[in-house]
């Protein structure tokens, strides 16, 4: 499969509790996009990686809220000290580099904090 | 800050007849895409939509783009109940600083009756 992983896919955790995610992008696609989706509601941009670069983080990305995409490759968020407000489905998508190219989404990971 | 807005949010029709969701953005773009998602799952890309006139069609649906009444539609023609699902439209902006990103709007949550 060489579509665009997530994982995982599913992670519950106690309020407090510090989560991690990872996205594998398409080989070869220099953007990198996480979004997060509360229920009923379209997904709301969180960052943006040019390569390793960070070059935006949404005012939603609080300072609990961490990513990375080391060596260009694969990304990682992290979310510290989560919250309640924090359960939602957190999608990855990539794209090549140029100005008419379309992200492709992965499956999600949905978090629920209990 | 770029706003999209789709209409209607919730649609329910019977099996067989026409129908049309607008997508209306604020600012100047001429790339549009259009997603299916789901109950609990990722976005599925429908169409791609990358200058002003663009015209595609799958099956029983087709999109269309005007970029200077800043619309999108995507018509229905004769529903199935396989089309049930909630359909995203989702500008791309691209900002001065480099990045790029796609605003979605609020979604149309589809309900097909037999």
């Amino acid at each position: 499969d060489t579509g665009v992983s997530q994982n995982p896919r599913h992670k519950i955790t106690k309020r407090g509790q510090n989560v991690t995610f990872r996205c594998d992008p398409i080989s070869e696609h220099n953007r990198l996009y996480w979004y997060r989706q509360t229920l009923g509601q379209g997904p709301e941009f969180l960052t943006y990686f040019q390569n390793e670069a960070q070059l935006e983080k949404s005012r939603l990305l609080s300072d609990r809220f961490s990513a990375e995409r080391p060596k260009g490759s694969f990304s990682t968020l992290e979310i510290q000290r989560t919250e309640q407000g924090d359960s939602a489905m957190y999608l990855c998508a990539s794209s090549r580099l140029g100005q008419n190219t379309e992200a492709f989404f992965g499956q999600g990971t949905r978090l629920t904090v209990v | 800050e770029l706003k999209v807005e789709q209409n209607p949010l919730f649609l329910s029709m019977q099996e067989g007849k026409n129908y049309t969701i607008y997508c209306n953005y604020s600012t100047t773009s001429d790339r549009l895409y259009w997603y299916r998602q789901d109950p609990g799952k990722s976005l599925e890309s429908l169409f791609v939509l990358l200058s002003n006139g663009a015209v595609k069609q799958e099956g029983r649906l087709m999109a269309s783009l005007d970029t200077k009444a800043r619309l999108s539609t995507l018509h229905i023609t004769a529903a199935v109940h396989d089309l049930s699902a909630t359909y995203f439209c989702a500008v791309d902006t691209f900002s001065t600083s480099g990045t790029y990103k796609y605003i979605f709007g609020t979604g149309t949550r589809l309900k097909v009756l037999a």
